[in-house]
């Protein structure tokens, strides 16, 4: 059973740009949450999503950041604009239920130049 | 914030037990306790995670006192691939905006030959 799948691994993107980080959860896990880690610094919860449906996205800075997880393909955490200080690591992680633990993907690193 | 309390760093020699510490005095009668690991930057790997009784699983072993309001993880035979940092997590096992993983700064465990 494959692991959570995160792509791009890495990404350089110049400031104004868009990235797009995908989250493929692990087969048969309809649950996902995104978590960013800053430099130096510890995971913050960004979103969780279900299939089609955010249930929390109380983490998720209010501009410039999306995510979607729709009912085919993977999820996405959308960011627009991108500035400096949005690089850093970004990890996806999935479970089969919301009470369940959650496994985590090895990362996107994005860095803005 | 996170409602637990970990040493900073510890050492262990290998092939030693490793034993690391979190208090969670305010821990709430619903709270399981997680523990999770981040080995140099990579995802988050679960390790373990228990509500009031003593656990253990292929990879260590968690000791939650009776009045739940600390606990030990046990690596019995720790490696230096067990170097890492160890997060120790409360989390109420209901889902909604209760369900995401909040992260303190763990536990810096240097296993040394």
């Amino acid at each position: 059973n494959a692991g959570v799948m995160q792509n791009p691994r890495h990404l350089v993107r110049r400031r104004g740009q868009e990235a797009r980080l995908r989250c493929s959860p692990m087969k048969g896990h309809s649950h996902v949450y995104w978590y960013r880690q800053l430099p130096e610094e510890g995971l913050k919860f960004m979103v969780y999503l279900q299939k089609e449906n955010i249930i929390d996205e109380s983490g998720m800075p209010k501009e410039r950041f999306s995510a979607e997880f729709p009912k085919e393909g993977p999820s996405i955490l959308r960011i627009q604009q991108v500035v400096r200080g949005d690089s850093a690591a970004y990890f996806c992680a999935s479970s089969p239920q919301e009470t369940y633990e959650q496994y985590f993907g090895p990362g996107t690193r994005l860095t803005v130049t | 914030d996170a409602k637990t309390t970990q040493p900073t760093s510890m050492d262990c020699a290998e092939g030693r037990a490793a034993n690391l510490p979190c208090n969670h005095s305010t821990i709430s009668g619903n709270e399981y306790v997680y523990w999770y690991r981040q080995i140099h930057s990579q995802g988050p790997q679960y390790i373990i995670h228990g509500l009031k009784n003593n656990e253990t699983n292929e990879m260590a072993s968690l000791i939650i006192t009776e009045d739940r309001k600390s606990s030990t993880l046990i690596l019995p035979h720790a490696t230096l691939r067990d170097t890492a940092v160890y997060y120790c997590i409360v989390r109420k096992n209901y889902g909604g905006s209760q369900g995401n993983l909040i992260f303190g700064k763990g536990t810096k465990l240097s296993v040394k030959p």
